[in-house]
């Protein structure tokens, strides 16, 4: 079947430091990617689409400064957390879609001290 | 505004129990309609999936109904085991296959062996 990767599953960083988290479609090749932000009890909320070679477009209320999205290729999209803070602390999950379906990866853990 | 609530937010059971869960949603406009289980710390694995002109959806224990006129979905488990327990969400797509999925906040299943 589909299947996402995400690298790394965890990080810490401090404040102030940019992380970029990777997704992966590791058996089909996937024009769009979601990029998905979950906070403690709360839902997942959509970020961004982000399509093979155009700029990602964002939900309101997301920084496309602050989250840059690339998606060089058909099966790789980077989401960078630039000079991240402790209220981008969250679970996120990137999905992949082929076929009609989406398919999520296992999702990032970040936390900036 | 389009917006996925799902109730009960937790629910403990005994082993063996057959339970339901619930899924209402604002805009009866849907594409489709999906159920999602979500381990600690982990991505989502999809259960069902309901196109908007189908009723129902089973899959081994699991039922999943849709009543799209009225804006409800129900997960009925039956003899429910501990393996069961993760937190259940529930998401539709509006705006065709490649619309993005909007989340309920989620059930946290426990069941008690």
């Amino acid at each position: 079947g589909a299947v996402v990767s995400q690298h790394p599953s965890w990080v810490i960083c401090k404040s102030g430091t940019s992380v970029k988290i990777e997704c992966r479609s590791l058996d089909f090749q996937a024009t769009t990617m979601f990029w998905y932000r979950q906070f403690p009890k709360q839902s997942l909320m959509l970020m961004a689409t982000s399509n093979e070679g155009s700029k990602a477009t964002y939900e309101q209320g997301v920084e496309k400064d602050k989250f840059l999205i690339n998606h060089a290729s058909l099966t790789l999209s980077t989401l960078t957390v630039t000079s991240a803070h402790p209220e981008d602390s969250s679970f996120y999950i990137c999905s992949a879609t082929t076929s009609n379906t989406q398919y999520f990866g296992p999702g990032t853990r970040l936390t900036v001290l | 505004k389009q917006e996925v609530t799902q109730i009960p937010a937790a629910l403990s059971v005994p082993e063996g129990e057959n339970l339901v869960l619930n899924c209402s949603f604002t805009d009866s406009a849907i594409y489709n309609l999906q159920w999602f289980r979500q381990d600690p710390g982990k991505g989502l694995t999809s259960l069902l999936l309901i196109q908007s002109s189908q009723r129902e959806q089973t899959s081994g224990r699991l039922n999943a109904s849709l009543d799209k006129s009225s804006g409800r979905s129900t997960l009925y488990i039956a003899a429910s085991q501990p393996g069961d327990s993760a937190t259940y969400l529930c998401a539709v797509t509006y705006g065709g296959s490649q619309g993005n999925l909007i989340f309920g906040k989620g059930t946290k299943l426990s069941v008690k062996p």
